[in-house]
């Protein structure tokens, strides 16, 4: 089962605009990820951000995590359309039982040119 | 400093066929983590290993195997191949025994079952 879910499934905006991807858990964590996967290719990670941690920035990235309620965000300021890709969040599995991620579903995202 | 690579990129098999996946890691990383990626289940964990030792194992049956050399290298193993095992099979590294760090991922092994 997944841990993550990602909110929206799919988001199609124009280049300049922001985007901005939720993602929920489940259960207690120590930290949150997130990875790009352009189409087919491998995972890219983004950023992380500990359990300790409200916001993280990263460039254009901004990340916020809130623990009590469970779920995470991504924002991409002034998109290109070179970001376009999938972006997914990622939760540690088993904390501290080794290098094991639960994915979301990920957020397709379309920066039109 | 090389990344992931996987072999083969792209393999089509059939039906009852077997297929071996391999991974080299980034050098220096002696973690090593397998996981299958479908359109209807998304992405899945299907094996760790750390210092030739499978730590930690998903929820994928017996066919599903894997193993890891001294060199840190790793080959995942898929017997009795079924039309459902089609999928991107991406590999990932990483420099700590434990999650505090960022994964390394391959651009992946896409294996196509007819």
């Amino acid at each position: 089962s997944q841990q993550g879910e990602e909110d929206p499934q799919a988001l199609s905006i124009q280049e300049g605009e922001n985007a901005t991807m939720n993602c929920s858990y489940k259960t207690s964590i120590n930290n949150l990820q997130w990875y790009r996967q352009n189409s087919g290719r491998g995972l890219v990670h983004l950023i992380l951000i500990r359990s300790n941690e409200r916001e993280k920035h990263s460039g254009r990235l901004r990340v916020t995590l809130d623990t009590s309620k469970k779920s995470s965000s991504l924002l991409i300021t002034a998109s290109r359309a070179a970001d376009t890709a999938s972006y997914f969040c990622a939760t540690p599995r088993n904390n501290n039982a080794g290098n094991m991620l639960t994915f979301g579903g990920g957020t397709r995202l379309m920066v039109k040119p | 400093k090389a990344g992931v690579t996987q072999t083969p990129r792209y393999l089509i098999k059939t039906r009852g066929q077997q297929v071996t996946l391999s991974c080299s890691p980034i050098s220096g990383h002696r973690s090593v983590s397998w996981y299958q990626q479908t359109p209807g289940q998304g992405l899945q964990f299907l094996f760790e290993y750390f210092s030739e030792t499978q730590r930690n194992k998903g929820n994928f049956p017996g066919r599903f195997s894997g193993r890891q050399f001294s060199n840190s290298r790793s080959e995942m193993n898929v017997s009795t191949l079924e039309l459902g095992d089609s999928a991107l099979y991406l590999c990932a590294s990483s420099l700590a025994a434990r999650l505090t760090g960022e994964l390394f991922f391959g651009e992946g092994s896409r294996l196509t079952v007819l």
